[in-house]
């Protein structure tokens, strides 16, 4: 059974950082892409970041380019958000979640596994 | 950015009707989109996929279907467990954008 969990959603104040955290098992890790995708308190499901099974490729919504870093550990299954100069808009449950096809590239585009989603506050 | 717009924002329903949800995209998408259910305290879960698909162990009562800018999800009955939010996605350029999402409620 595919399982992911994520972890490290936290109240921090507007300007720090945080880094996130998704654990992975049941399906081999690296041979997907993964996303962080992030849902709103109005409920708004917004894309955060994209990386390729093996690492060498990300991409970022515009809203956080420049301020987040996707990366991944393939030999611990682990998949990671490193998040700097936060705002106030940046308030969600973050969600990891898989491709839908195996490697593949480009991917499909479409999330297929989700985790439970771990919740961060920016407020002061 | 392409924009996504769901109609209606909520609907009133009862078990064994029919639901018809619309999704439109300020540009085409050609078949490039996807269909979520998402229930309280729940992930969303992914339900069609290139417009038409179906994915893994969906059932049958639910169906996708249009290209280009319009899209509708169908359920031709509906299941007490089918009461949820509906978000249609695309992905086009390497930007992924949802919907605002459809409420299906009990009528």
């Amino acid at each position: 059974e595919v399982q992911l969990v994520e972890s490290g959603g936290v109240v921090v104040q507007p300007g720090g950082s945080l880094r996130l955290s998704c654990a992975a098992s049941g399906f081999s890790f690296r041979d997907y892409t993964m996303y962080w995708v992030r849902q709103t308190p109005e409920k708004r499901l917004e894309w955060v970041s994209l990386i390729s099974w093996g690492g060498s490729s990300t991409y970022y919504a515009d809203s956080v380019k420049g301020r987040f870093t996707i990366s991944r550990d393939n030999d611990k299954n682990s998949l990671f958000l490193q998040m700097n100069s936060l705002r106030a808009d940046d308030t969600a449950v973050y969600y990891c979640a898989t491709d839908s096809t195996r490697q593949f590239w480009p991917p499909s585009g479409y999330f297929h596994h989700w985790g439970l989603g771990t919740l961060v506050t920016v407020s002061s | 950015e392409i924009v996504l717009t769901q109609s209606p924002a909520t609907v009133s329903l009862s078990p064994g009707e029919r639901a018809t949800l619309s999704c439109r995209a300020s540009q085409s998408v050609s078949s490039k989109l996807a269909w979520y259910q998402q229930k309280p305290g729940q992930a969303p879960r992914l339900l069609i996929y290139d417009a038409s698909n179906r994915a893994t162990g969906i059932p049958a009562r639910f169906s996708g279907s249009g290209s280009g800018t319009d899209f509708t999800l169908t359920i031709s009955s509906l299941e007490p467990d089918d009461f949820a939010v509906y978000y249609c996605q695309q992905r086009t350029n390497w930007l992924w954008t949802f919907g605002q999402g459809t409420k299906v409620e009990f009528k």
